[in-house]
């Protein structure tokens, strides 16, 4: 069956250090994969896409990598800042719809 | 405000009864989607539209819930006979048709069956 799997602990990060989170996914062979942020009672809110002829992707303080091989995608924060606390979602893109990971949960200290 | 609206933001019911949520997606959007998330969890798929076609239904979806979309605009997500195991955060999202487009989800409508 097909599985997506995130960092299953919470990551906790002081303030200015790199955040990394994984996704690893099974039985997908997605062409594209999405990466979210949720704050708690709301909605996910899109952050990056990467496609699978693309290995890294950047978008200011944010990296993606993805590895079709590995069937994993790295999500990086960098020089992170208490605002940047919430979960993270990873979600392969695959026929026509979106499957989410059960997210990271990020906590930056000051 | 542009976004993608739900309504209402939060349901109390009993059990038994039955349970209607809009959604109201960004206009310009052809796709629209039906997630459910519970606590701890990411949103999982429900159902999706393209225009007024649903074109999918997850296999795990009860026939308790069902889902329309009217002339491609707003939607309804129906849920009959709600059980406690109903109680969930019901997201809606929308995009633009083509592959892999990012989705814009809704502020949710938070369901607790009593």
């Amino acid at each position: 069956s097909q599985k997506i799997e995130q960092n299953s602990e919470a990551l906790n990060i002081q303030e200015g250090k790199t955040a990394t989170l994984t996704c690893n996914y099974t039985n997908y062979s997605p062409a594209y994969l999405q990466w979210y942020r949720q704050d708690p009672g709301r909605g996910p809110v899109f952050l990056l896409l990467i496609r699978e002829n693309e290995k890294e992707k950047r978008k200011e303080r944010l990296k993606v990598t993805f590895d079709t091989t590995l069937k994993q995608s790295l999500f990086h924060i960098t020089a992170s800042q208490p605002a940047d606390s919430a979960t993270y979602l990873c979600a392969p893109y695959n026929d026509y719809k979106l499957s989410f990971g059960a997210g990271t949960t990020v906590t930056v200290r000051a | 405000d542009t976004g993608v609206s739900q309504d209402p933001r939060h349901k109390i019911t009993k059990r038994g009864q039955n349970v209607t949520f809009r959604c109201d997606p960004i206009s310009e959007h052809n796709r629209l989607y039906w997630y459910r998330q519970t606590l701890g969890q990411g949103p999982e798929f429900l159902t999706y539209f393209q225009n007024e076609a649903q074109l999918e239904k997850s296999r795990l979806l009860s026939d308790r819930f069902s889902a329309e979309r009217p002339k491609g605009s707003f939607s309804t997500l129906e849920i009959q006979r709600t059980e406690q195991g109903d109680s969930a955060m019901y997201l809606c999202a929308s995009s633009f048709l083509g592959d892999g487009t990012e989705a814009f989800f809704g502020q949710g409508t938070r369901l607790t069956v009593v």
